[in-house]
Order: C-alpha cells, then structure tokens, then sequence
C-alpha cells in the first residue's frame, strides 16, 4: 500500500550538475505531476502527465524536463542545476473519472544547490 | 485563469477551541474544491473535496468545510481543534483540464495548550 514514493528524499546538488528525481506510483493512476514548493509561495505546477507517454509545461517549466515511460512512473530532471532550484519537490497522482478527486502526494525530495 | 487566496498566513489557537480557516478562489466555471494538511517534513494530505451537491462536506479528522458561491469562500471549520492538528494548511481549485490544481500559499495552524 506504497501510494506515491519519492526518490532520493534529500540531495545536495552543486551548480551546473545534473540529477534526476523518481516519481513512483501503484494507484494505477493516470495522472501525475510535478511540484516545487517554496516558503511562502504555496506550491508551483512544474509539468503534468496526463498518460503513458505523454507531458506538458505548468507554470514554471524552465530548467527542467520530464518523462513518462512508463504509467507508474514520473520522472523530473535537471540538467543544469541553478541555486534557485533549490526547493522541496513533490510528486502527486490523481484518478480522473468523472470529476477531479483530488491528488495523492507523495513525503517529498529537499533538493539544495550549492 | 484559477486562483487560490489564504488571507491568514498563521493562526493560533488554544486546544479545544474552535478553528476556522478561509479560502477564496478565482475560478470561471464550477470550481473542484480541495482542502489539504502538511505535517513538518512530510507530503500533503487531502482533508476533503468538494465538486457538487450539499455545500457543506465532511472530511478526515472531524474537518468540514463549507462551500460558499456568492462569496467564492470555501473555509475549513473544526469545532474543537487537538495539538495534533497542527500544521500547514493549503487550499486548492481544480480544474477538468487534467485536473490540474492552484494551491494557495497555505495557512500555518499553532496549536496552544
């Protein structure tokens, strides 16, 4: 009964290195997306998947790219990691029926750039 | 476009007493309506939702929330709040279009004993 994981859950990055961030779920669920959370800003869409395959931009896309292989995974990278991407990442999933249900999140990555 | 405003940034109250937090949205159409906790270090969790019928909906941990259309208002009420009970709370619309979500900047809730 995992939800949705996350990996790493913590990572320190220097400047202009480049990592990627696991999203996993076993919902079945054809949604994901991704999130960056900063003090006192609530939480920013970076990109979104609605299926296996497919991604779009969100709000704040630039410096980083996706990919959706596979259902259960969402993967977000950087390739060029900058100080103003350090922030807590979360990745969520939702099950799209006929209305919005809401996300499933999961306990997040606290990603520093140095 | 959406929009999700929280006018409190922090609120305190004592254990027991009543809480009431407010919620302001921005959205064209029927709104999805969604109420989520943050605990220190850890992901966000759905409290409740709410997308039609009775406006008033009950939610995890003996939250409810009332849906307000006049006053585009969607505020989470808990009559007798638990130290437990502290922590970020995050407002949010959803839309149909991949049910893509605006949150609010959160409110943070102190719990005095």
């Amino acid at each position: 009964n995992a939800g949705v994981t996350q990996t790493p859950k913590f990572r320190v990055l220097k400047t202009g290195q480049s990592m990627t961030l696991l999203c996993a779920q076993d919902m079945n669920h054809e949604y994901m997306y991704w999130y960056r959370q900063d003090p006192g800003m609530g939480l920013r869409l970076i990109h979104y998947s609605v299926g296996e395959g497919t991604t779009a931009k969100g709000e704040v896309p630039d410096g980083y790219n996706v990919s959706r292989l596979k259902k259960q995974n969402f993967l977000l990278g950087l390739e060029s990691a900058a100080p103003s991407q350090t922030s807590v990442y979360f990745c969520a999933s939702s099950y799209l029926g006929q209305a919005n249900y809401g996300y499933t999140f999961g306990s997040g990555t606290r990603l520093t750039v140095v | 476009a959406q929009s999700v405003t929280q006018p409190d940034i922090h609120i305190t109250v004592s254990e027991g007493a009543s809480l009431e937090l407010r919620c302001n949205y921005s959205y064209g159409a029927t709104p999805y309506l969604f109420w989520y906790v943050q605990s220190p270090g850890q992901g966000l969790q759905l409290l409740l939702k709410y997308f039609s019928g009775d406006t008033l909906v009950q939610g995890i941990k003996g939250f409810e929330a009332e849906f307000k259309r006049s006053q585009s208002s969607f505020n989470l009420r808990k009559p007798s709040v638990h130290w437990s009970d502290a922590a970020e709370y995050f407002c949010a619309v959803g839309a149909g279009d991949a049910g893509k979500s605006t949150f609010g900047d959160g409110t943070t809730l102190t719990v005095k004993p």
